[in-house]
């Protein structure tokens, strides 16, 4: 069972308008939660993060949002660059005296921007 | 600053071999951790080793194992492989194996099972 999810393997937005990568978590002990990037050949980079006590952090133009009622992540791009296409994972920490060493991964999300 | 370096980049065994992967951490990070991404799919904790002691486990068969080496270098060993081993292997680093600190990727080695 995937504790993780994203549920849209792909999504293509143009240059310049906003993108919203969506994750969705099944264990409500999950503390903190991060995104990656990764561009192919490469391992993935880290993005943005957020701990469970917050519902938003921004880093110029990445947001993450935490709904925690609804078990549910979105990251936000804004404007959108096409050097911003890679693949996002959203990840999450267990929490339990765990260590961000152990990560649970989502599938990711294929983000295209087009010129 | 070198990265998080892993070698080798590609490796092609067949089925019931050994194999080994080595991995460098970024210097004075001590914690080195490391999962499996198969084709598809994100990336899976398999451990994580801190001063040297096994600090977690994920979900593998006692066939994949690992040490930290004193300069916190580290080697993933994966016996009697099966074609179900084929994937992407990352190493990663921190500082410290707490949640906010922040994990550092090498590019991986992309290991094919025949």
């Amino acid at each position: 069972d995937q504790q993780v999810k994203q549920n849209s393997p792909s999504l293509s937005v143009q240059e310049g308008r906003i993108s919203i990568l969506n994750c969705d978590y099944t264990n409500s002990m999950f503390d903190y939660f991060l995104w990656y990037k990764k561009y192919p050949a490469e391992g993935p980079t880290f993005l943005i993060s957020i701990s469970s006590i917050k519902d938003k952090n921004e880093d110029g133009r990445f947001t993450v949002f935490l709904n925690k009622s609804a078990k549910h992540l979105s990251l936000h791009i804004v404007p959108s660059q096409p050097g911003d296409s890679a693949v996002y994972f959203c990840a999450a920490s267990p929490g339990y005296g765990g260590s961000q060493g152990n990560l649970i991964f989502g599938k990711g999300t294929k983000l295209s921007v087009k010129p | 600053d070198a990265g998080v370096t892993q070698s080798p980049t590609h490796l092609i065994k067949t089925r019931g071999q050994h194999v080994t992967l080595r991995c460098s951490p970024i210097s004075g990070h001590k914690s080195v951790s490391w999962y499996q991404q198969v084709l598809g799919q994100g990336p899976q904790f398999i451990f994580q080793y801190y001063e040297k002691e096994e600090r977690g486990r994920g979900n593998f068969p006692d066939r994949f194992s690992a040490r930290q080496f004193p300069n916190y270098s580290s080697e993933l060993n994966v016996n009697a492989l099966l074609l179900g081993d084929s994937a992407l292997y990352l190493c990663a680093s921190s500082s410290r194996p707490t949640t906010n600190e922040k994990l550092f990727f090498g590019s991986g080695t992309q290991l094919s099972v025949l």
